[in-house]
């Protein structure tokens, strides 16, 4: 109950296409959903982040979309780009995110092709 | 403002020694946090510190352990190290211990030989 399913493992887009990597989870007591991006020898970084009261998120080219009944969520990246290229984490952690531990997804490497 | 500082960045060690690994949070952040990062497990939350104390721990033998300074900075131990402990090990700081305020180093990256 503890985990965050993600997938794909990994993904290769062309330049300008739309990456999407999805996640689930199954302990309803998970209430804050942040994405992190990792670039080689570096630690992640958070990307964009969502709580289940809305449906989704923009933020520039990234979009999280939640559907609190499925408990699923994703992380849509439009127009991608070559320095978009690295690994992309799905998480969660209950209390709002104020507390405790984040429980990460296995990652997605995404390479965007010029 | 300056980031969180790991060091060493890399280290390689035998099976059966100890290491100690060390993070230094933004200035003013109180919280220090832990993962480990494999390419099997993917990142794994080890043990969260505040004020000094133990606040939150993973599920990972006692072998792993850590503690924290009066000036917030923080040391996580392994003793009797095994193949499997090689990872990336990764610290986070944050003001209050709120994981959305999170920033992480860039790691420790121990192999055990």
């Amino acid at each position: 109950q503890q985990q965050v399913k993600q997938s794909p493992q990994s993904l290769i887009v062309q330049k300008g296409g739309i990456s999407i990597i999805n996640c689930a989870y199954e302990n309803t007591a998970f209430d804050y959903f942040p994405w992190y991006q990792q670039f080689p020898g570096k630690g992640p970084a958070l990307l964009i982040a969502i709580r289940p009261d809305v449906s989704e998120k923009k933020e520039g080219r990234f979009t999280i979309s939640f559907n609190k009944s499925a408990k699923q969520f994703s992380l849509h990246i439009m127009d991608s780009q070559p320095g978009d290229s690295a690994t992309y984490f799905c998480a969660a952690s209950p209390y709002g995110g104020s507390q405790g531990n984040l429980i990460f997804g296995k990652g997605t490497k995404l390479s965007v092709k010029p | 403002k300056a980031g969180v500082t790991q060091t060493p960045r890399y280290l390689i060690k035998t099976r059966g020694q100890q290491v100690t690994l060390s993070c230094s949070p933004i200035s003013g952040h109180r919280s220090v946090s832990w993962y480990q990062q494999t390419p099997g497990q993917g990142l794994q939350f080890l043990f969260e510190y505040f004020s000094e104390t133990q606040r939150n721990k993973g599920n990972f033998p006692g072998r792993f352990s850590g503690r924290q300074f009066s000036n917030s900075r923080s040391e996580m131990n392994v003793s009797t190290l095994e193949l499997g402990d090689s990872a990336l090990y990764l610290c986070a700081s944050s003001l209050t211990g709120s994981n959305y305020g999170y920033t992480f180093g860039s790691g420790t990256r121990l192999t055990v030989v």
